[in-house]
């Protein structure tokens, strides 16, 4: 089952907007990613937040984390065309369980 | 490019043959997971090696497939008596290092079973 729900399922933006998505899953997690996916690759490592951080940047990237709120937000600041993706979340459960529980992603589409 | 390759990147089968996968990891990944992603959905967790050890399986991993990770190096992935079902993209990730927590993908092979 999938730990991770992403909000919206679909967005489509004007080159050099903002695109923002959400986050939210269930249980307590020790870390929480994001990752991006090109259509019928594999997937690309964006960032990796920790449960005690609040909000991290990466280049146009930044990512909030809410652990009482059980969820996250990745906003890419004056999107490209090629910026057009699909977006998951991942989390990890503890500190001892590595695995990856994935949501089914956002699909974001950047109109030039 | 995460250093991670996974051979083939496309299988076609016939239900009821037998596939085999490779994914070969860099060096330093002394972890390294199998995920499996049907279409429209996230990666969903089959399995993952510490160094030569499976340390974990997801019950999606039916007594059909099977893993290794021999020596600790590249992995392969075999599933038996495929099913239509089984059609899928098999991605690997490998973690960098020891404690990072972040998996690095390879392309995925996908499969379709017909």
């Amino acid at each position: 089952s999938q730990q991770g729900e992403e909000d919206p399922q679909a967005l489509s933006i004007q080159e050099g907007e903002n695109a923002t998505m959400n986050c939210s899953y269930k249980t307590s997690i020790n870390n929480l990613q994001w990752y991006r996916q090109n259509s019928g690759r594999g997937l690309v490592h964006l960032i990796l937040i920790r449960s005690n951080e609040r909000e991290k940047h990466s280049g146009r990237l930044r990512v909030t984390l809410d652990t009482s709120k059980k969820s996250s937000s990745l906003l890419i600041t004056a999107s490209r065309a090629a910026d057009t993706a699909s977006y998951f979340c991942a989390t990890d459960a503890s500190f001892y369980d590595y695995k990856l529980s994935f949501g089914a992603g956002t699909t974001v589409t950047v109109r030039a | 490019d995460t250093g991670v390759s996974q051979n083939p990147r496309h299988k076609i089968t016939k239900r009821g043959q037998n596939v085999t996968f490779r994914c070969d990891p860099i060096s330093e990944h002394n972890r390294l997971y199998w995920y499996r992603q049907t279409l429209g959905q996230g990666p969903e967790f089959l399995t993952y090696f510490q160094n030569e050890a499976q340390l974990e399986k997801s019950r999606l991993l039916s007594d059909r497939f099977s893993a290794e990770r021999p020596k600790g190096s590249f992995s392969t992935l075999e599933i038996q008596r495929t099913e239509q079902g089984d059609s899928a993209m098999y991605l690997c990730a490998g973690e960098p290092s020891e404690g990072s927590y972040e998996q690095y993908f390879g392309p995925g092979t996908r499969l379709t079973v017909t």
